[in-house]
């Protein structure tokens, strides 16, 4: 079975400031995991994923991500928040056969409610 | 246009009247997915299919069908609606057989079940 666990529903901060979101699995088995966000009034929108190599991953905007196997963790951080970042931000993990494909289902987390403050 | 396309929009329906919410893709994708997305839960997935005639339990299937008999189309069944299944319905596809690519969203559909 496997499961996702988002440790904060809403995260406040002002703009410029680093934020962290954190997001814990529970997986007897090797994952994929993704970052996902809800900008308001809009459908989800993928953020960046791990699935092999290296353990930290990148997007486009600024936000990182690192798989951490030992402590079933893939928290997202940004060294500095916009405005435009304010969103609702929801970790996903898939499992994967051992040969490296996934079983096909996606569990997301609760959600973690990023609101950038001027 | 590359698009995921749900029909209703929005349906207001009573205990144990059978729906279908209709989901269509025009970009040839193999994965599709039925979510529902409640206030304090999240995303939760319904039903799965990785390929035509393909599919699965997400972690959330008791009180739906789903079937997929060709590759574009994915339709929800609710054989007896509750007021529980009253939620925020997403229909979703991505490329490839597995959900590692970028997934693309239908604009929803709010079912509310009195």
């Amino acid at each position: 079975a496997q499961s996702v666990t988002q440790l904060d529903s809403q995260v406040p901060v002002f703009e410029e400031a680093p934020v962290e979101l954190r997001c814990n699995y529970s997986s007897s088995v090797s994952v994929y995991l993704f970052w996902y966000v809800q900008y308001p009034n809009q459908g989800l929108q993928l953020l960046l994923k791990y699935l092999s190599g290296s353990t930290l991953v990148e997007s486009i905007n600024g936000f990182e991500a690192e798989f951490n196997k030992s402590q079933t963790s893939f928290h997202l951080r940004k060294p500095s928040v916009h405005i435009s970042d304010t969103a609702e931000y929801f970790c996903a993990v898939s499992l994967t056969h051992a040969g490296g494909t996934s079983y096909g289902k996606l569990t997301f987390g609760q959600g973690t409610i990023l609101t950038v403050h001027p | 246009e590359a698009q995921v396309t749900q029909n209703p929009r929005y349906l207001i329906t009573v205990t144990g009247k059978k729906l279908t919410v209709t989901c269509s893709q025009n970009m040839n994708h193999e994965y599709m997915s039925w979510y529902r997305q409640d206030p304090g839960l999240g995303l939760r997935q319904i039903y799965y299919s990785m390929n035509v005639e393909v599919t699965d339990k997400g972690d959330v299937p008791e009180g739906y069908k789903v079937s997929r008999k060709e590759k574009r189309n994915f339709p929800l069944i609710l054989e007896s609606p509750s007021p529980n299944q009253t939620s925020l319905y997403f229909c979703a596809s991505s490329p490839g057989s597995e959900p590692t690519d970028t997934q693309y969203f239908g604009p929803g559909t709010r079912l509310t079940v009195l």
